[in-house]
Parts: structure tokens; sequence; C-alpha cells
């Protein structure tokens, strides 16, 4: 089955430094999607994209979707303490699977004021 | 739009009884909902597909008569945990599909299920 390679695990950084992080796979992806989880909170979406090179921002975040197919990176910018959470990627090969998302593993995004 | 609720959000049951969870699309119909499982600092585990209408596909490993599973309609599917013991104790998290060209998939905020 589909894997996703998350990267990095996790990090450690000083409000206000620029954020970025990535996801990987051995399977091509129709559809990538990034969301951020907060302690005993489900997911939220933060970002879809869908086509290949697409590059999407929502504020201060912005994804893209890797022209392979096979990964996306996910930058934060001028990091504030609120960001503090897990970040998910998942993909999803569309009309497949019952559009079923592959998630990474998460990275754990401490941001210290 | 796109919300997802879940009713309990926590629950603590004694070993041997059943709990069941809640998940409902509040202002979308979702033939299609996703029931995962998540340990404490590990990603989410999809432990299901519920289809509205029809019996659920579970995931290779995940025991079909212990975690029963019901879509009776296009904003509700339920999980029952079954003679629930305290490995089942986890964080389960249900999502929610739009119907349509969009595969965006919203979550419920979670039940935290603890048996003792």
């Amino acid at each position: 089955g589909q894997q996703l390679n998350q990267s990095p695990q996790s990090m450690f950084i000083q409000e206000g430094e620029d954020v970025s992080m990535n996801c990987t796979s051995s399977s091509i992806f129709n559809t990538w999607l990034w969301y951020k989880q907060e302690p005993g909170e489900g997911p939220v979406l933060l970002i879809a994209l869908y086509k290949a090179g697409e590059l999407t921002s929502n504020g201060r975040l912005t994804a893209q979707f890797g022209i392979t197919r096979k990964d996306s990176f996910l930058n934060i910018s001028a990091s504030i303490p609120s960001d503090v959470g897990i970040y998910f990627c998942a993909g999803q090969i569309v009309n497949t699977n019952a559009g079923k998302s592959t998630f990474g593993d998460g990275t754990t995004l401490t941001v210290k004021p | 739009g796109a919300v997802v609720s879940q009713h309990p959000s926590w629950v603590i049951c004694k070993s041997g009884t059943s709990v069941k969870i809640e998940c409902r699309s509040l202002d979308f119909q979702a033939t299609t909902m996703f029931w995962y499982r998540q340990f404490p600092k590990q990603s989410l585990m999809l432990m299901a597909t519920s289809n509205e209408g029809s019996k659920a596909t579970y995931e290779q490993g995940v025991e079909k008569d212990k975690f029963l599973i019901n879509h009776a309609s296009l904003t509700l599917s339920t999980l029952t945990v079954t003679s629930a013991h305290p490995e089942d104790s986890s964080f389960y998290i249900c999502s929610a599909r739009e119907p349509g060209g969009s595969y965006e998939q919203y979550f419920g905020p979670g039940t935290r299920l603890t048996v003792t």
C-alpha cells in the first residue's frame, strides 16, 4: 500500500521564524491535504491541493503539490505560539479507495515565545 | 461550513460493556464517513469506511464484530465498541467527506475512550 514519509518528526523554533515540512511518497497521489491537530482535538483541514505544481496559500501557510505527484511541502511564515500542534499531510488517489486518505506520521511543532 | 460533531467527547466505561460513539455532519450530507483510532503521539489509523445504506468496509486487522459501524442516514454514523477492554482505550476520530468532486475530509473533535 501507499506510504508517506513526513519530515521532520518534530521542530522546536523561536517565534517569528519560518517553518518548512514535507511529505514524500512511494506512490503517486492526485490530491494532497494538510491538517493541523491540537491536543485533544480532531485534525483541522488547512490546505487542499489538487494539481501537480499547484501552490496554494492560506494566510501565513503555503503548500505546494510536487511536480512528480509524489511529494508536497508546507511552509509557515513568521511563526507564532498558536501555531503549536501536530501537522499531518495526507495523500489521496481520487476515484479509488473510496476516497481514503493515507496519512503521514505528523510533524510536531513547538514555538518558543 | 463542513462541520462534523462527535458525541460523547469523552467516556469512561467498565471492561466488558459496550460504548456507542456518534458522528454527525452538521451542515452537509455525507455519503461516506471514516473512523480512525489514534494512540498518543501517533498518526491516525484508519479503522473503517462507513457508507450510508450499506455495510462498512473494515481495514485489515480491525475486527468488524468488535467495532460495529452503522451509517443509517446521510448525516449520522455510529461506532459501537462491543465488550470493551482496557486495550481499546484510545482516541477515536471520525471524518466525513462531502459528496461530489471534493475529496476533502472534515474531522470531528474526537472521543476519548477509557476502559477501566
